[in-house]
C-alpha cells in the first residue's frame, strides 16, 4: 500500500545545476507535505513543508511545488551543492497539527557531481 | 539547537531477547513517535504517543512492542522477544504541535 511514491530511486546532478525530486501520493486525505533529507547513519532532517492551501513554498535554495489535482509534489534545489548529496524522503500527513503520523515515500538518493 | 537524542546508537541482541531503545525528545514537545527503517526500505510509522498514552499504532506494533514515558523526559520502545525481522534502524521523533517532526539519529538494532 504505497500511499506516497518516489519513483526515482536515484538522481545525479552536476554541481550548480537544478535538482528536481518528485513525489506522488494517492491518499486524498493528505493535506500537509514535507521533505526530509537523510545522511547515512543519521536521522531524517526536516527541509521544507507545504500545506494544501498553497502551491509553492520557498526557503533559500529549496522550493517545494504542490499540484493537488495531480497529487504530485516536487522539490527543487538550485543551485545544487555537493553537500546536498543525500537521500531525500517525501512525507505526507492529513494535517500539520496534533499527533498525526507521517507517511513516507521510499526515498530518492541524490548525488551531486562536482 | 534542541535535538532528539537516542541511545544506544547500535544494539546487537540475540533472537528472543528483550531490548529497550531509549529516546530523549525535545523538552517542550508534546507528541512522540517511533518509526523504523529496514535496510533499503522506506521509513515506516510504528506508534504515536500523547498525554501518556498511545494515540495510534501500526500493524507492525504488535503485542511484542510497548512504549513508555517513565519520567517525563525519556521515551522508550521495548521489544519483548526480538525476531530476526526486527533488525532495522529505529527512529524516535517528537513535535510541539504545529511544527514539523524532529527525528533522532536512530538506533541500529541487529538481531542475530
Amino acid at each position: 500500500d504505497q500511499q506516497v511514491k518516489q519513483n526515482s530511486p536515484s538522481l545525479s546532478v552536476q554541481e550548480g545545476r537544478i535538482s528536481i525530486l518528485n513525489c506522488d501520493y494517492t491518499n486524498s486525505m493528505f493535506d500537509y507535505f514535507l521533505w526530509y533529507k537523510k545522511y547515512p547513519a543519521e536521522g531524517p532532517t526536516f527541509l521544507i513543508s507545504i500545506s494544501s492551501i498553497k502551491d509553492k513554498n520557498e526557503d533559500g535554495r529549496f522550493t517545494v511545488f504542490l499540484n493537488k489535482s495531480a497529487k504530485h509534489l516536487s522539490l527543487h534545489i538550485v543551485p545544487s551543492q555537493p553537500g546536498d548529496s543525500a537521500v531525500y524522503f517525501c512525507a505526507a500527513s492529513p494535517t500539520n497539527f496534533g499527533n498525526e503520523k507521517l507517511t513516507f515515500g521510499t526515498g530518492t538518493r541524490l548525488t551531486i557531481i562536482p | 539547537e534542541p535535538e532528539v537524542t537516542q541511545t544506544p546508537s547500535h544494539q546487537v541482541t540475540q533472537m528472543g531477547q528483550e531490548v529497550i531503545l531509549r529516546c530523549v525528545p525535545i523538552s517542550n514537545h508534546l507528541y512522540f513517535y517511533w518509526y523504523r527503517q529496514i535496510l533499503g526500505q522506506k521509513v515506516e510509522f510504528l506508534v504515536s504517543f500523547y498525554n501518556n498514552e498511545i494515540s495510534e499504532k501500526s500493524e507492525i506494533f504488535d503485542d511484542q512492542f510497548s512504549v513508555e514515558r517513565p519520567d517525563g523526559s525519556n521515551f522508550t520502545l521495548k521489544i519483548r522477544s526480538t525476531k530476526l525481522e526486527d533488525s532495522a534502524m529505529y527512529f524516535c521523533a517528537s513535535r510541539a504541535g504545529y511544527t514539523e517532526a524532529f527525528f533522532g539519529q536512530g538506533t541500529r538494532l541487529t538481531v542475530v
